[in-house]
């Protein structure tokens, strides 16, 4: 069984600023990977990054890094430079396989405001 | 345009009325599943799909039924609804990729049970 905790309900950062998001996971997996989704108001469950266990080096995608580090099974989402449009819930997920978004399990959620 | 669909997006129901709520990808995808989504715990998976007639339950599959008769349908039945099932459901399609999966979800279904 695998268990996400993020511990930050809410969190407010300036536009132009980075904000870290936190995540940490509990898995017996020996192979699984991390995803991070944007929740905006509007509802919609948008991919962002993913990270697999075995991977040596932390994943990128645009303003978006994955800060993973496996001796403390957390997996921290930094956004760099801020935007308006970057407010909006934040869900870090994790699945039973390496690159598998197969029955993932997901955690509560950190709602991100940016400030102008 | 490659894309989930979830009918209907607003619902509000009384308790014990049958509700059915539809799912329909254009992706061929072989892998479908259901989510349900409630404040403070997040997206947890109701039911999955592996392919056409192969279901399987999720973490909270009680009071919840489906049907995978063909691939780009994936409905969620509700056969006696209760106040405890208002949610923000979603259902999410698959792509198998070389290394990593992609996962299309469909825009939401917000489910009111009275």
């Amino acid at each position: 069984a695998q268990k996400i905790t993020q511990t930050q309900p809410g969190m407010f950062v300036q536009e132009k600023e980075a904000v870290t998001l936190d995540c940490t996971y509990d898995t017996s997996d020996p192979s699984y990977g991390l995803f991070w989704y944007k929740q905006p108001s509007s509802g919609e469950m948008i991919f962002l990054i993913y990270q697999g266990s075995y991977d040596q080096q932390n994943a990128t995608e645009g303003r978006y890094s994955l800060n993973f580090q496996k001796a403390r099974k957390s997996a921290n989402l930094v956004i760099s430079a801020s935007q308006l449009g970057d407010s909006a819930m934040y869900f870090c997920a994790t699945g039973p396989y390496s690159g598998s978004a197969r029955q993932l399990t997901f955690g509560s959620g950190t709602q991100l405001t940016v400030l102008p | 345009e490659a894309q989930v669909t979830q009918n209907p997006r607003y619902l509000i129901t009384v308790t014990g009325k049958k509700l059915t709520v539809t799912c329909s990808q254009n992706m061929n995808h072989e892998y479908m599943s259901w989510y349900r989504q409630d404040p403070g715990l997040g997206l947890r998976q109701i039911y999955y799909s592996m392919n056409v007639e192969v279901t399987d339950k999720g973490d909270v599959p009680e009071g919840y039924k489906v049907s995978r008769k063909e691939k780009r349908n994936f409905p969620l039945i509700l056969e006696s609804p209760s106040p405890n099932q208002t949610s923000l459901y979603f259902c999410a399609s698959i792509l198998s990729g070389k290394s990593t999966d992609t996962q299309y979800f469909g825009p939401g279904t917000r489910l009111t049970v009275l």
